[in-house]
């Protein structure tokens, strides 16, 4: 595909549930990276992959949030037990390597809703 | 921490003013601005990139400028449309996981 994508776009679910969302980057995209985004607000960096490893998951906001890149392509967050307060919009954003300067490159997200 | 404030909130103009958002952070070691537009219920979409070697870049009717060292940026809009009413976001790079770093946004109304 020409862009990142996120499915699903839209999540509903209950209180306590678990729930995965995946993110697919731009192709020979080797950094990836998720943010939230709560209402009103900027997004929030949570997690990020150089490759198949989290290189950085100083932004997961406890241990219930986890998230894999098992073949250094695709991703995916993994909510356990979720809570009200994890209603926002989960954004994924792919880079190229080469250095911090490249763009990144963000998908529509998921609108995740607990009820 | 790097914090980014955008200031104003919100902003309404009548079509065809020229106008200009600010964005400032706290940490200037950054590599690089994004100016990024954002429209109800939907995703990013990246207006400019201004690497921190750069003092300004320009996209059609779009002016970003850059100033590293006192940590601001403006987004300037020529000649506003009502097409441009949208949420306009700026983030800064930086920090051990070249993460963006977003202000929480100037929600814009252009009314025709």
């Amino acid at each position: 595909g020409a862009g990142v994508s996120q499915t699903p776009s839209n999540k509903v679910t209950e209180k306590g549930k678990y729930v995965e969302l995946r993110c697919d980057p731009i192709s020979g995209h080797t950094a990836l990276y998720w943010y939230r985004q709560s209402l009103g607000q900027g997004p929030e960096f949570l997690i990020y992959f150089q490759g198949t490893g989290a290189a950085d998951d100083s932004g997961l906001p406890n241990d219930r949030f986890f998230a894999v890149r098992p073949e250094g392509s695709v991703s995916t967050l993994k909510i356990q037990r979720t809570e009200r307060g994890d209603s926002a919009v989960y954004l994924c954003a792919s880079r190229t390597t080469g250095g911090p300067y490249n763009e990144q490159f963000f998908g529509p997200g998921t609108r995740l809703t607990v009820l | 921490k790097q914090e980014v404030t955008q200031i104003p909130a919100a902003l309404s103009v009548p079509e065809g003013e020229n106008l200009v958002l600010n964005c400032s952070f706290t940490d200037s070691a950054i590599y690089n601005l994004q100016w990024f537009r954002q429209d109800p219920g939907k995703g990013l979409t990246s207006l400019l990139l201004i690497q921190s070697s750069q003092r300004e870049q320009t996209s059609g009717r779009l002016n970003a400028s850059l100033d590293k060292s006192s940590g601001r940026s403006t987004l300037y809009i020529a000649a506003s449309q009502p097409g441009d009413s949208a949420t306009y976001l700026c983030a800064v790079r930086g920090g051990g996981a070249n993460n963006l770093f977003f202000g929480t946004g100037t929600r814009l109304t252009v009314i025709p």
